[in-house]
Parts: structure tokens; sequence; C-alpha cells
């Protein structure tokens, strides 16, 4: 069963515009998540994290919003560059648990068009 | 902070051969984990190293599967008679245990190492 789920494969934005990529999750125990960018023949580079006692954190043009209730997390990028055109994965830990095993979901490829 | 270095960058092998893998975590990191990623999926947990200690193991890591990390600093990851559903990227990852308080550390991942298994 997939845990973290990334439900749209692919997103494609106009430069400057809202890139929101989505994120669900089914495990209530994960309580840390963080977003990655990964480019072809790279490994993933860490964005962004959110703690589950926090609904919303900003870092320059990135900001994580974390619904707990809906099980859901979304990454939102204002405004988009072509730069951001990569693979992006959303990832889960149970801090309580086993908080050294991320879990990921499929990934969101986002294309930024000048 | 020169980051997570793993070699070779690419590895081509033939099915029942073996090969190995290394991964330098970033220095002060005491913590160290294997991924392995295929096509269209995200990374999967193989296993994870404090210091020195292996203290889990996916059962993706079958018994052909081996990793040691002898010093606490770098680490090997070995697949023995290899097959061809061994093709992945295999990545590696290192972190700081967290602080008192702290939900989790954040992993910082290396670039990987292609295998393709003719």
């Amino acid at each position: 069963d997939q845990q973290v789920k990334q439900n749209s494969p692919s997103l494609s934005v106009q430069e400057g515009r809202i890139s929101i990529l989505n994120c669900d999750y089914t495990n209530s125990m994960f309580d840390y998540f963080l977003w990655y960018k990964k480019y072809p023949a790279e490994g993933p580079t860490f964005l962004i994290s959110i703690s589950s006692i926090k609904d919303k954190n900003e870092d320059g043009r990135f900001t994580v919003f974390l619904n707990k209730s809906a099980k859901h997390l979304s990454l939102h990028i204002v405004p988009s560059q072509p730069g951001d055109s990569a693979v992006y994965f959303c990832a889960a830990s149970d801090s309580g648990g086993s908080n050294y095993k991320l879990t990921f979901g499929k990934g969101t490829l986002l294309t930024v068009n000048p | 902070d020169t980051g997570v270095s793993q070699d070779p960058r690419h590895k081509i092998t033939k099915r029942g051969q073996n090969v190995t893998f290394r991964c330098d975590p970033i220095s002060e990191h005491n913590r160290l984990y294997w991924y392995r990623q295929t096509l269209g999926q995200g990374p999967e947990f193989l296993t994870y190293f404090q210091n020195e200690a292996q203290l889990e193991k996916s059962r993706l890591l079958s018994d052909r599967f081996s990793a040691e990390r002898p010093k606490g600093s770098f680490s090997t990851l070995e697949i023995q008679r290899t097959e061809q559903g061994d093709s992945a990227m295999y990545l590696c990852a290192s972190s700081l245990s967290p602080t008192s308080g702290a939900f989790t550390d954040t992993q910082y991942f290396g670039p990987g190492t292609r295998l393709t298994v003719l």
C-alpha cells in the first residue's frame, strides 16, 4: 500500500505564476514532512520541511501547508521560474517510531514554461 | 560542507556478477541511509546506520545485499549475484541525529549510483 501519494504525475505552469504541488498520506503516525526536488541524473535535493505542530512553513519562494485533518500537504512556489522545472517528491516520517526512515511519494514533474 | 558523495556514478554489470558501491556522508553526520529508486517511483528505504551500527534493514534488502559502515564514516553496499531486477538508482543519504525535542532530522542525499544489470 502506498502511504504517501502524489496523484498528479505532472504539472505545467507559466513563468511567474504559482505552482501548487499536492501530496496526501494515509499513515496517521506521520508527523514530519519534507519536499525534495530532483533533477535528472542527480540525487534529491532538500527543499523545505514541516512538522505536525505547524500548519505552514515558509522559505523564500517556497511555502508548505499542512492540513492534518485531511492528511494533505501542498507545496507552493511563487513566483515559478524555469529553473524550478524538476521532479518534486513529498516524503514523510514517523518520529515516534521509525524516525529515521522516509516514505516517499512517486513524484510530480513540474515544468515551468518561459 | 562537501555534501554526500557516491562512487561510482554509473555501473554496468552482467547478471551474476558482484558489485560494490561506496558512500561518503557529510562529515559530521552520524546517520547514514541507503535507498533504491526505480523508474517512475520515489526512493524506497533499504537500510539505516547510526554510527557503525546497522539498525534496520528493509525486507527489500534480500540476502544478496549487504551494507557496512565499519568506522561510522563511509559506507559500502554490496550486491552479490546481481539480477536484472536489481537495475535501479542506489541513493545514499546522511543526517545528524535530532536534538532533544526536535521531530526528526533532515536527510541529505548524494547523487546516486545508477546500476544497470545486463
